[in-house]
């Protein structure tokens, strides 16, 4: 079965650092382009950074940028999300994905607030 | 940015009817490998996102077939035929032809 869990979340001042991590079984992670897409309350949907499978490559969105870090450990089959300088606005459930968006991680709420 | 326009923003159907979503997009979706990277994904009221249509018509397995994807270039529609309880929730398109990927921004399914 095909799994991707999400940890990391919670409450966070503006400012502070968080890291997320998703963990995934039940497929050759190393294979897969991964992601972070995210979704603040009442919201739609919003990619945040992706990754290359072996992680040399890497894209952020331009308001994430410098700011957050996606990287990925193959041997441990993990994603990460190194999250900076946080603002209110980042504020929102973050989901782990495969970049064909085949699979899905339950999400970690991240709320950034003083 | 590749904008995708969705239409309606929300849809209310009766269990049986047949609905379509539609998504535009500012840009043509065709890759110049020859393949066109549209999706459709459904959220579920507290779920997350599932994969229903990749490749703008192929059904995700395990996906009932009352779904189905078509389109080309700029157009694309969702169609389900037959609604049932289940299918409650917002669709969404997404492309990754062109960087960065795009979502757009949802239809909400009601069930009357």
């Amino acid at each position: 079965e095909v799994q991707l869990v999400e940890s990391g979340g919670g409450l966070v001042q503006p400012g502070r650092s968080l890291k997320l991590s998703c963990a995934a079984s039940g497929f050759t992670f190393s294979n897969y382009y991964m992601a972070w897409v995210r979704q603040a309350p009442t919201k739609g949907l919003e990619w945040v950074a992706y990754i290359s499978t072996g992680g040399g490559s890497t894209y952020y969105r331009d308001s994430v940028k410098g700011r957050f870090t996606i990287s990925r450990d193959n041997a441990k089959s993990t994603l990460y999300l190194q999250m900076d300088s946080l603002r209110s606005e980042d504020t929102a459930t973050y989901y782990c994905t495969t970049l064909g968006f085949d699979y899905w991680g339950q999400g970690v709420m991240v709320t950034v607030s003083s | 940015d590749v904008v995708l326009t969705q239409t309606p923003p929300t849809l209310s159907a009766t269990i049986g009817q047949s609905v379509s979503i539609s998504c535009r997009s500012s840009q043509s979706l065709l890759h110049s490998n020859g393949n066109t990277y549209l999706n459709w994904l459904l959220q579920r009221p507290g779920q997350p996102p599932q994969l229903l249509i990749y490749l703008v018509s192929r059904l995700e397995s395990g996906v009932p077939n009352r779904f189905s994807g078509s389109g080309s270039g700029t157009d694309f529609t969702l169609k389900i035929s037959g609604v049932e309880a289940e299918d409650l929730g917002v669709y969404y398109c997404v492309q990754s032809t062109h960087a960065p990927l795009t979502f757009g921004s949802g239809t909400k399914l009601e069930i009357k």
